[in-house]
């Protein structure tokens, strides 16, 4: 089954920094989502990308699609203590979400 | 108005012994998702309702595992004769359609001991 791939596995910066998470998937999707976790439990919805589109903004959040590459990314700009968590993505093609194994984000003070 | 609601939050059980898993999704949502996000298998997807249709069970790890979802709504997830393996932390999401954002809820989290 087709799966997303982040990487890097994790990533620790200072605070005020910004941070780039990638993600590579396999094959065609409807669309790709962002996901947030902390503590092992609930997933907070990010973005959702659609496949014709490239690029999407929230707030601190940007996220491209280059789907000729089956790749995406999640920028954090002026990162902040409570970003600290594990993020994913997560493709949509038929059934269900199938999501990478994350990237886990340390944002020191 | 509330989000996805999911009970137990936490689920100690004896191994071999059946438990039942609830999902209250956001009214209005008209499919639901179940997942299990186990150490080691990240998130992986159980099993899909959408609507009044037959669920699309192509993601359940054994025929230990069965859900329902009653008058569209509310879905149960039961696994039965319960082993060691089956510790994880259940989600639930519900969306508005496939292909939408999917909205999770906190999870069950399940000890099998």
């Amino acid at each position: 089954s087709q799966q997303g791939e982040e990487d890097p596995q994790a990533l620790s910066i200072q605070e005020g920094e910004n941070a780039t998470m990638n993600c590579s998937y396999k094959t065609s999707i409807n669309n790709l989502q962002w996901y947030r976790q902390n503590s092992g439990r609930g997933l907070v919805h990010l973005i959702l990308i659609r496949s014709n589109e490239r690029e999407k903004h929230s707030g601190r959040l940007r996220v491209t699609l280059d789907t000729s590459k089956k790749s995406s990314s999640l920028l954090i700009t002026a990162s902040r203590a409570a970003d600290t968590a594990s993020y994913f993505c997560a493709t949509d093609w038929a059934d269900g979400l199938t999501f990478g194994k994350g990237t886990h984000l340390i944002i020191q003070p | 108005g509330a989000g996805v609601s999911q009970s137990p939050s936490n689920k100690v059980t004896e191994k071999g012994k059946d438990v039942e898993l609830r999902c209250d999704p956001i009214s209005g949502h008209t499919a639901l998702y179940w997942y299990r996000q186990s150490l080691g298998q990240g998130l992986e997807f159980l099993i899909y309702f959408q609507g009044n249709s037959a669920p699309d069970k192509s993601g359940l790890p054994s025929d230990r595992f069965s859900a329902e979802r009653t008058g569209g709504s509310v879905s149960t997830l039961t696994i039965q004769r319960t082993q060691q393996e089956d510790s994880a932390v259940y989600l639930c999401a519900s969306t508005i359609g496939r292909g939408e954002t999917q909205y999770f809820g906190p999870g069950t989290r399940l000890l099998v001991l």
